[in-house]
Order: structure tokens, then C-alpha cells, then sequence
């Protein structure tokens, strides 16, 4: 069975500086990756996904990932934060042969300081 | 479009009172499923539909049921709430993968449901 792994349940940066969320996972083939944002009381936001091809992905708002599959890592970064980022990250992997479904990491809760 | 549409926004349930949680999609997509978000644990799929009349169980099925008589809506139903069952639900929906590659899951506005 998949499973994601996010080590940091809460990451303090200041406003301006780098991020990086980590996400590692447990998949038996080439997995589809995914990476959503929730602000508080909200819904789920689609960052950025993996398929297939560049392993390195870029999304909304800023925000990259790099597919690794030596380390089964799929990093989130962001070279310079913003306030309006401050927010709860997920990673999830999708089950191909499953209808798309998706295994939630646990959460990493990103606050930005001034 | 609407996308994918969830009601009721909130609710609180006494403990062994049924109920549904409606969620409807207008997007055309043939996958569907329920998850439940748990401060700590994501989002852990409840059950899930890759079309009419077809469901399946995900990870945390229990004290669930589903069905799936039209593409367009996909309702969960809480047979006798318990207070374990308090949670955040999200429905989502999915086109169906294609050579290889798979879909984006769009994802409601949630439900929050309290059971006292």
C-alpha cells in the first residue's frame, strides 16, 4: 500500500526567505504526485503535480517540486515566501490503477513571520 | 461551472441519528470519492466511485455507505453517527486516467460535521 511521509508538522520562515517542504513516499510503480495548499477554513488548492517526463514541476504561485526517485522524495520549494503563503501544505500520491485516488501526507502547517 | 458543490456546510448530529452528506459535480468527470481530513492524519479516502453504479472502499470505510446513481452526484451516508465520525468531509472529483496519465481531483468546499 502507498503511504506519504511529511516529517515537518510545522515550519516557521520569515517573509522574504527560501522554503523547502519535504515529502517522501511509498509507492510500488511510478507514482503520480501532488502537492495542494489549505488556508484555514478552506478547501484544497492544487499546487503543482508530477506525471510523468521533468522531474522538475512547476506551479501556481511561485511554488516548484523535484520528483527524486532515488531518495522517493518530492520536495516543495519556494525561493522567497510571502505572507500570503502562511498556510497547511499536503503532499499526496495517486494510485494509478485506483480510480486516481489520492494518500494524504499528514499535513505541514507553514507560518510566514514578519 | 459550479465545480464540485457540497452540502450542508455544517452540521451537528446527536450520537446514532443518520444523516447525508450531499455532493454533486458538473464537470462531467467519471471518478468521485469522499475523504475525511483529522487534525495530524490528511485526508484519508472514505469511498470512492470510478462510475454510476460503481463504488469501492478506500482506507477508512466504516460507518459509511455510498452509491452512485448518476455521474453528476455521489452522496455519503452516516448510517449512526458516532463521536469518532466529528471531522472535516471532502468530496472530489476526477476525469479518469488516460494513457497513463492521470487526473487532477478538484475538491469541494468540505463539510464539518459535529457529533455530540
Amino acid at each position: 500500500a502507498q503511504s506519504v511521509t511529511q516529517p515537518d508538522i510545522h515550519i516557521t520562515v520569515s517573509e522574504g526567505a527560501s522554503l523547502e517542504l519535504r515529502c517522501n513516499y511509498s509507492y510500488g510503480a511510478t507514482p503520480y504526485l501532488f502537492w495542494y495548499v489549505q488556508s484555514p477554513g478552506q478547501g484544497l488548492q492544487l499546487l503543482l503535480k508530477y506525471f510523468s517526463g521533468d522531474t522538475l514541476v512547476q506551479g501556481i504561485k511561485g511554488f516548484e517540486a523535484e520528483f527524486k526517485r532515488s531518495q522517493s522524495s518530492f520536495n516543495l520549494r519556494k525561493p522567497s515566501v510571502h505572507w500570503s503563503d502562511a498556510a497547511e501544505y499536503f503532499c499526496a500520491v495517486g494510485a494509478r490503477n485506483a480510480g486516481n485516488m489520492l494518500t494524504f501526507g499528514g499535513g505541514t502547517r507553514l507560518m510566514v513571520k514578519p | 461551472n459550479a465545480g464540485v458543490t457540497q452540502t450542508p456546510k455544517f452540521q451537528v448530529l446527536k450520537t446514532g441519528q443518520s444523516m447525508t452528506l450531499q455532493c454533486a459535480q458538473d464537470m462531467n468527470h467519471e471518478y468521485m470519492s469522499w475523504y475525511r481530513q483529522d487534525p495530524g492524519m490528511g485526508l484519508r479516502l472514505i469511498h470512492y466511485s470510478v462510475g454510476a453504479g460503481i463504488t469501492d472502499q478506500g482506507e477508512v470505510p466504516n460507518g459509511y455507505n455510498v452509491s452512485r446513481s448518476t455521474t453528476e452526484d455521489f452522496p455519503l451516508r452516516l448510517l449512526s453517527a458516532a463521536p469518532s465520525q466529528t471531522s472535516v468531509y471532502f468530496c472530489a472529483s476526477s476525469y479518469s486516467a488516460s494513457g497513463g496519465a492521470g487526473g487532477e481531483q478538484f475538491f469541494g468546499p468540505g463539510t464539518r460535521l459535529t457529533v455530540l
